[in-house]
């Protein structure tokens, strides 16, 4: 299972851009690329999942360089209700479980 | 939208006491899961669940856990004899296809052992 790396906090401020970077050097040939989202006392939210190159849906991008060691989880505009808990998740779709990391705290200010 | 729903949102039990916690998937859903967050860790993996018969279990579930779908609609979980370490949300989820990473959570159980 492909360790993640990612950092334990950010700040911005509402209407940034926010940029948030996984690591995951030993990433395998079948891994995708997960990020979900936590509210405080909620279940994690799935927002995005990517395998190479650019991922963009309605509220993220996913950038994943060629070699793909690492991702970056893109947060265009953020506003307060975007200050969660952001995990990276790598792994074989075939298997079941997710594995969860400590994931990034990003707390939005105005 | 479709949701994942748990019932109910907080228990309170007796170290020892046996605890049950509803889950209702999505409907059209074929795997479900259970994961737990102890107060300010990590979310972590318990078991999976697929035609019937689990078809992933953690380090975590031992033998006082167990899962069932018990009709077309909710799937348990049951701690047979809590203990304090039981305090924590869980969660319930589901999926409509294997691929793990596209679950839907639940709100969560909070679960808390006195």
């Amino acid at each position: 299972l492909a360790k993640t790396t990612q950092p334990i906090s950010m700040d911005s401020y509402e209407g940034q851009e926010v940029n948030i970077t996984c690591s995951h050097n030993n990433i395998a040939t079948n891994d995708y690329i997960t990020w979900y989202q936590q509210f405080p006392s909620q279940g994690p939210r799935f927002i995005i999942q990517g395998y190479k190159t650019k991922v963009t849906n309605e509220v993220a991008s996913l950038f994943i360089p060629a070699d793909r060691k690492s991702s970056t989880l893109s947060l265009p505009r953020v506003s307060l209700s975007d200050t969660a808990v952001y995990y990276c998740l790598v792994g074989d779709p075939g298997r079941r479980a997710l594995t969860f990391g400590s994931g990034t705290r990003l707390q939005v200010q105005p | 939208e479709p949701e994942v729903t748990q019932t109910p949102s907080h228990q309170v039990t007796q170290m020892g006491q046996e605890v049950i916690l509803r889950c209702v998937p999505i409907s059209n859903h074929l795997y479900f899961y259970w994961y737990r967050q102890i107060l300010g860790q990590k979310v972590e993996f318990l078991v999976s669940f697929y035609n019937n018969e689990i078809s992933e279990k953690s380090e975590i579930f031992d033998d006082q856990f167990s899962v069932e779908r018990p009709d077309g609609s909710n799937f348990t979980l049951k701690i047979r004899s809590t203990k304090l370490e039981d305090s924590a949300m869980y969660f319930c989820a589901s999926s409509s296809t294997g691929v793990w990473t596209e679950a839907f959570f639940g709100q969560g159980t909070r679960l808390t052992v006195v």
